[in-house]
């Protein structure tokens, strides 16, 4: 099984400014990570695929890079909708799909 | 509009059952996988079951194998999760979310999910 590890798990932001969120796979997983968005009281909701596509109707402040072990979720400028808990979820391998325990990301 | 809807949930006591749905709308059930995702009180993700677009091929993780049975009726747009033996760590929000296929260098692949349901909470209590 692919283990997910998001770094940190909580991540204070104060607003228009810069957040970066890490993602770690336990081995390659190529460019096989999609990145979801999840706010109190709702579903998840896909914002990345493919490690770095957005995903429709995502805004172009948010990017993904990287690839292999090692990914990053940027949110160039944080506005007041945009925090929420972020997770990634490596489709490489599986049975099982795996997700990383996620990143909070919370007022400044 | 894409859609997907769960029931089913609700309080149940240790050892019970509980037969989730999900209902598809806005897209072509019959040609897509399906999968359920679930998530504890104040808790991450945490996989649970796919099916196939056919139904003919099913997965489950090791913390519901043997308790659980996915399954899926295209002629009626849904899916369906039967838990039995139910336990307290059970207890969680359970998402439906559909499959994303992709294709590279000729084959096509199992990718990510989207779009996802609201959700329907199962409580496992005495």
């Amino acid at each position: 099984e692919i283990v997910m590890t998001q770094s940190p798990a909580t991540l204070s932001v104060s607003p228009g400014e810069r957040a970066t969120l890490s993602c770690r796979a336990s081995q390659s997983v190529s460019s096989n990570l999609a990145w979801y968005q999840q706010k109190p009281g709702q579903a998840p909701r896909l914002l990345i695929y493919g490690a770095s596509t957005r995903a429709t109707g995502i805004p172009a402040r948010f990017s993904g890079s990287g690839s292999g072990t090692e990914f990053t979720l940027t949110i160039s400028s944080l506005q007041s909708e945009d925090f929420a808990v972020y997770y990634c979820q490596q489709y490489n391998n599986w049975p099982p799909v795996t997700f990383g325990g996620g990143t909070k990301v919370e007022i400044k | 509009e894409v859609q997907l809807v769960e029931s089913g949930g609700g309080l149940v006591q240790p050892g019970g059952s509980l037969r989730l749905s999900c209902a598809a709308s806005g897209f072509t059930f019959s040609s897509y996988e399906m999968n359920w995702v679930r998530q504890a009180p104040g808790k991450g993700l945490e996989w649970v079951s796919y099916i196939s677009s056919s139904g003919s091929t099913i997965y489950y993780a090791d913390s519901v194998k043997g308790r659980f049975t996915i399954s899926r009726d295209n002629a009626k747009n849904s899916l369906y999760l039967q838990m039995n033996s139910l336990r307290a760590e059970d207890t969680a929000v359970y998402y439906c979310a559909r499959v994303v296929g992709y294709c590279s260098g000729g084959s096509c692949y199992r990718g990510w999910f989207d779009p996802w349901g609201q959700g329907t909470l199962v409580t496992v209590s005495s």
